[in-house]
């Protein structure tokens, strides 16, 4: 059974149109982060959650929100999306605790923009 | 800075063969090492982690080491079949609040 759900894995949506995508785990990890990532490129870390504590990273564009209601859930907010933020958008979780706990990745969100 | 650094960048085998991938990085504190496999248009998977104290882990035709001394990894793939064709991601876990560092990845494509 998938632990981490990534909604929908497909999203087209307009220039400029707020589009959200959505992130749910059966895991009760407690860390959750949004990853970008651009063809032929590494995932590139948006923002994570470590418990409800919000950490932003200092390159991710104002244009990116997110929001953990609770345990379970991470949504991603694209505010006004750009042709540049074409991409595919990665969900994942972890543990904080236990050294080796394994972080659980999301089959991804392929996000185009016309 | 921590920066996690893979090569080769891309690597073209035949079936059958062998190969290894590597990969050093400068996080710290560290927590704990994995290697991903990710096809396209999927998430990673992982295939082994690995923490401080360990130096060999296998996982089938995948065997990685670690040397936590030099900060470097390898991933070493036997026997290569076809659908070992994928991007290759060396992940470091620092130990500040569990952040993970990606490597670029290394992309494997198997030939027949």
């Amino acid at each position: 059974d998938a632990m981490v759900i990534q909604n929908p894995r497909y999203q087209v949506t307009q220039f400029g149109k707020p589009v959200t995508l959505s992130c749910s785990q059966t895991l009760n990890h407690n860390v959750m982060y949004w990853y970008q990532q651009k063809s032929s490129q590494a995932p590139k870390l948006l923002f994570h959650y470590y418990d409800k504590d919000f950490n932003n990273e200092a390159d991710t564009p104002d244009n990116f929100q997110s929001r953990r209601p609770n345990t379970s859930f991470c949504f991603l907010d694209i505010r006004s999306p750009g042709l540049g933020d074409a991409a595919m958008y990665l969900c994942a979780t972890s543990s904080s605790r236990g050294s080796s706990t394994e972080a659980f990745f999301g089959q991804g969100t392929r996000l185009t923009v016309v | 800075k921590n920066q996690v650094e893979q090569s080769p960048q891309s690597l073209i085998i035949l079936e059958g063969k062998n190969c290894t991938l590597q990969c050093n990085y400068t996080v710290s504190p560290f927590s704990n090492l994995r290697w991903y496999k990710q096809d396209t248009g999927r998430g990673p998977v992982s295939l082994t982690i690995m923490t401080f104290s360990e130096n060999t882990k296998s996982n089938g035709r995948y065997t990685a080491t670690l040397d936590a001394d030099t900060k470097q990894s390898s991933l070493h793939i036997t026997a290569s079949q076809l659908s070992d064709s994928a991007s290759y991601i060396c992940v470091v876990r620092g130990s500040t609040l569990g952040r993970l560092y990606f490597g670029r990845g290394t992309q494997l494509t198997v030939w027949p």
